[in-house]
């Protein structure tokens, strides 16, 4: 089956550095990716792994161990407009490259003064 | 334009009728991909086009839902006698290939089925 999991909500403080995990279970894997999204907007492109390792960029970064079929997202120095939704989200190499997408439910993250 | 746009951005129905949502992808992109997502849930894959090829509908809840493609650019996907599990956002995503990294999401159709 597929299956994607991270928590639901974190609450962080403006200027820490929070961490998000993702764990997932899929039949096919060609990539991970995590997506963020504001209430009421659609979701923006945020990091990708393909690779085992640490993908930096900027204030953000991600990991992933396919071994383990983990990833976290990395955010540091939080600001406000942080607060979000964050999608873990695995291509699932199917029949065929069909390139589609599986979410897990996203973790909402509040960041606080 | 310069990103993806769905039309209309909310659309109200009655239980029992059909609806249909619109989807403009960036120009040049040959992939595309119809999503919903329920309130406070991830986003559920329903169907994904790349250029001429068959598309993949293995998201498709049930055969009330159909999407069309047509001359490689816009989508439609439409909805038929309509019920109300089906209200949700239906965003809309493009690509340059299927097996490019990025998809650009459009902001999305409200969908609220009474």
């Amino acid at each position: 089956g597929q299956n994607i999991d991270q928590p639901t909500e974190m609450t962080a403080t403006e200027g820490a550095i929070v961490q998000i995990n993702c764990t997932y279970q899929t039949s096919g894997f060609n990539g991970l990716f995590w997506y963020q999204q504001h209430a009421g907007e659609a979701p923006t492109f945020l990091s990708y792994n393909v690779l085992d390792g640490l993908e930096e960029k900027g204030r953000f970064s991600s990991f992933l161990s396919r071994s383990k079929g983990y990833s976290y997202l990395l955010l540091k120095e939080l600001q406000m407009k942080d607060s979000a939704s964050y999608l873990c989200a695995v291509r699932d190499w199917g029949s065929g490259n069909t390139g589609k997408l599986i979410f897990g439910q996203g973790t909402t993250l509040q960041v606080k003064p | 334009g310069a990103g993806v746009s769905q039309s209309p951005s909310n659309k109200v129905t009655e239980k029992g009728k059909d609806v249909e949502l619109r989807c403009d992808p960036i120009s040049g992109h040959t992939a595309l991909y119809w999503y919903r997502q329920s309130l406070g849930q991830g986003l559920e894959f329903l169907i994904y086009f790349q250029g001429n090829s068959a598309p993949d509908k293995s998201g498709l809840p049930s055969d009330r839902f159909s999407a069309e493609r047509t001359g490689g650019s816009v989508s439609t996907l439409t909805i038929q006698r309509t019920q109300q599990e089906d209200s949700a956002v239906y965003l809309c995503a493009s690509s340059t290939s299927g097996s490019v990294v990025e998809q650009f999401f459009g902001p999305g159709t409200r969908l609220t089925v009474l």
